[in-house]
């Protein structure tokens, strides 16, 4: 079945330092890949997204790159915050054939001050 | 701006008793997802709707069955509860599921502990 893996599991920063997160999927007819923020008790907050048409996006500090051949994809925050600390899940959707997104295992972001 | 609604936030149920839990999606949000999401651990897909029929299933258990209403509400109905089914139930709702924007909001979770 459809799945997405994501690395690491947790990630320890300093502050203003860089940290990346990624994932790789498994449907190659996944044309969506949204990343949420989710913190304790919360409820997942999207934070950033790319379609299938698209190789990279950025806003602000954050930004996501898509390669649809390797199926992979990837999160970068830059300037890293304490406020930063969070799980960060990755997901891989798509709109033909059913309609479901596949969420990652979630990377527990740590940024020290 | 109108967000996903859930109901109720918190719920309290005894092994092998019954619970529903529903959601409100945002206004002309045609689909509807259900998640569970355990402790530690990441949102599973349960089921999802579109223009009110099942448009995909994941793990969900055959003690639980969901549907989506005319006026787009959806709810998950849980029988015969195990204490494994304790978890933050998640609804998420999106825009009709033909367009590119396929976004799904989510809402604040229902939080289940069956004892």
């Amino acid at each position: 079945g459809e799945n997405v893996e994501q690395h690491p599991s947790t990630l320890s920063v300093q502050e203003g330092d860089s940290a990346v997160i990624k994932c790789t999927y498994s449907d190659s007819a996944s044309n969506y890949f949204p990343w949420y923020k989710q913190e304790l008790g919360k409820r997942p907050q999207l934070i950033i997204d790319i379609r299938s048409n698209v190789g990279e996006k950025k806003d602000q500090r954050i930004a996501v790159t898509l390669n649809k051949t390797a199926k992979h994809f990837s999160l970068h925050i830059t300037e890293t915050q304490p406020e930063d600390s969070a799980v960060y899940f990755c997901a891989a959707s798509r709109s033909t054939g059913g309609f479901k997104t596949i969420f990652g295992a979630g990377t527990r972001l740590f940024v020290k001050a | 701006a109108a967000g996903v609604i859930q109901s109720p936030r918190h719920l309290i149920k005894e092994k092998r008793e019954t619970a529903t839990l529903k959601c409100y999606p945002i206004p002309r949000h045609d689909t509807v997802y259900w998640y569970q999401q355990g402790p530690g651990q990441d949102p599973q897909f349960l089921i999802s709707f579109y223009e009110k029929m099942q448009s995909d299933k994941g793990s969900i258990p055959d003690r639980f069955s969901a549907q989506q209403f005319s006026d787009y509400h959806s709810e998950l109905n849980m029988s015969s509860l195990e204490l494994g089914d304790s978890a933050l139930y998640f609804c998420a709702s999106s825009p009709k599921r033909d367009a590119w924007d396929t976004e799904a909001f989510f809402g604040q979770g229902t939080r289940l502990t069956v004892v």
